[in-house]
Formats: C-alpha cells, sequence, structure tokens
C-alpha cells in the first residue's frame, strides 16, 4: 500500500511569491496534518484537518491555509512567502483524530525561498 | 512556537553500545512518541505511549512515560550502524487533536 504522497519534493522560489503543497493520505484515513520542520529543529504544527473541517491551527500567520478535499487530499498553500519560510513541510495522515500513535508521516516538500 | 527540551543534542557511540536520551517538558502530556528520522525522510513512529508509567519495548527500543507525565525517556540497547539518525520526542496533549510538540532531537552517530 501507499503510504503518504507529497509533492513536489522540492522546490524553489523567491520572496513574495505564492506556493502550493500537495498530499495525498494513505487509503483509507480520512485525517491530514501539516509540520513546518526548519532546519535543524523538530517539526512543529501548522494545520489539522479531519472529514475536511479544520480542526486545529498552530501558530503561524494567516498567509498560511489549507483545505481538505472530498477525497481528504490537502492543499497547504503560502502567500507571500518569507526566508524564514524556507523549510521542510511534513503531511501527516491517519485514520481517525484520537490516537497520535496513528500518525503517519510522508517525506516531505522541502521549500527554499531565495 | 514551544518545543520540548531532548538531550543530549548529539552523542558518538560505537557499535554495541547503549544509548539512552530522555525529553523533559513544563507542560504535562496525555501521549508520548518517539521518532526517528533519517536524512531526506519523514519521521518515523518508534514507540507510543499511552498512560503515565508506561514501559513499552519495541525490539532493542524501550520508552518510559515518566510517572509526572513530564517527561519520557528512550533507551536502544546493542546499537547498530543502522541506528544512526535523528530521534524526535514528541508530546500530544489532548485526544481529538494532532498537535503534537516535538523536541528539537538527539542526532545519534555509530561508530562502527
Amino acid at each position: 500500500d501507499a503510504g503518504v504522497t507529497q509533492s513536489p519534493t522540492h522546490l524553489i522560489k523567491t520572496r513574495g511569491q505564492h506556493v502550493t503543497l500537495r498530499c495525498s493520505p494513505i487509503s483509507g484515513h480520512k485525517s491530514v496534518s501539516w509540520y513546518q520542520q526548519v532546519l535543524g529543529q523538530g517539526p512543529q504544527f501548522i494545520f489539522q484537518y479531519y472529514e475536511k473541517e479544520e480542526r486545529g491551527r498552530g501558530n503561524f500567520p494567516d498567509r498560511f491555509s489549507a483545505r481538505q478535499f472530498p477525497n481528504y487530499s490537502s492543499e497547504l498553500n503560502v502567500n507571500a512567502l518569507l526566508l524564514g519560510d524556507s523549510a521542510l513541510y511534513l503531511c501527516a495522515s491517519s485514520l481517525g483524530h484520537v490516537l497520535a500513535g496513528e500518525l503517519f508521516f510522508g517525506e516531505g516538500s522541502r521549500l527554499t525561498v531565495l | 512556537g514551544q518545543q520540548l527540551n531532548q538531550s543530549p543534542q548529539s552523542m558518538f557511540i560505537q557499535e554495541g553500545e547503549d544509548v539512552s536520551m530522555n525529553c523533559t517538558s513544563s507542560s504535562i502530556f496525555n501521549t508520548w512518541l518517539w521518532y526517528k528520522q533519517d536524512p531526506g525522510e519523514g519521521p518515523v513512529l518508534l514507540i507510543a505511549l499511552y498512560k503515565a508509567g508506561e514501559l513499552t519495548s519495541n525490539g532493542r527500543l524501550t520508552a518510559q512515560f515518566g510517572t509526572t507525565r513530564k517527561d519520557s525517556f528512550l533507551n536502544i540497547s546493542a546499537s547498530i550502524p543502522s541506528d544512526v539518525g535523528i530521534y524526535f520526542c514528541a508530546g500530544q496533549s489532548g485526544a481529538g487533536s494532532y498537535q503534537l510538540t516535538f523536541g528539537k532531537g538527539t542526532k545519534l552517530s555509530v561508530i562502527p
């Protein structure tokens, strides 16, 4: 079975641009979470979606937004990119929305902002 | 954002040695998790702990959920070269949210 898939794997943008990152959860999983991992740090929670509804939001500015589609895939959008947005963006999926031990991460999208 | 206090930051050990790392928090967590991340990969779950005082093993790995619910420990016995990577602890404060709080990681290097 395919794991969590993310696209693109790598991308380069310039300051002020907009980026869209995509995530396909494991088949049957209904919850998707997004995390930002800056080099040398642990992942930081951005959003969680379950059954297409936002269930949690981390301490990120409004430039960050996300949505979940009827097929449970998800997009993370970041507007007006800053140099500090350079990071590995991780998507994680789970069957439900309760037990953290059911969370499975994808390999991430590496964003570089110049 | 908030991060857990994870130590040590890095460690170099000889193959065959045992490894210990720990994680502390000023906040109580209901779930503690330990992940391993290899370069270019996402974190992979090693052990999940759901009850204070719980001790759980997964092969050569053993983790404990501290009784105060503010700390956790991970031990790796008889290390091998493929144990190399970055180990993260993470805490979940309540059910219904996957807002995990992560530590900064412990980078493990194993000398053959």
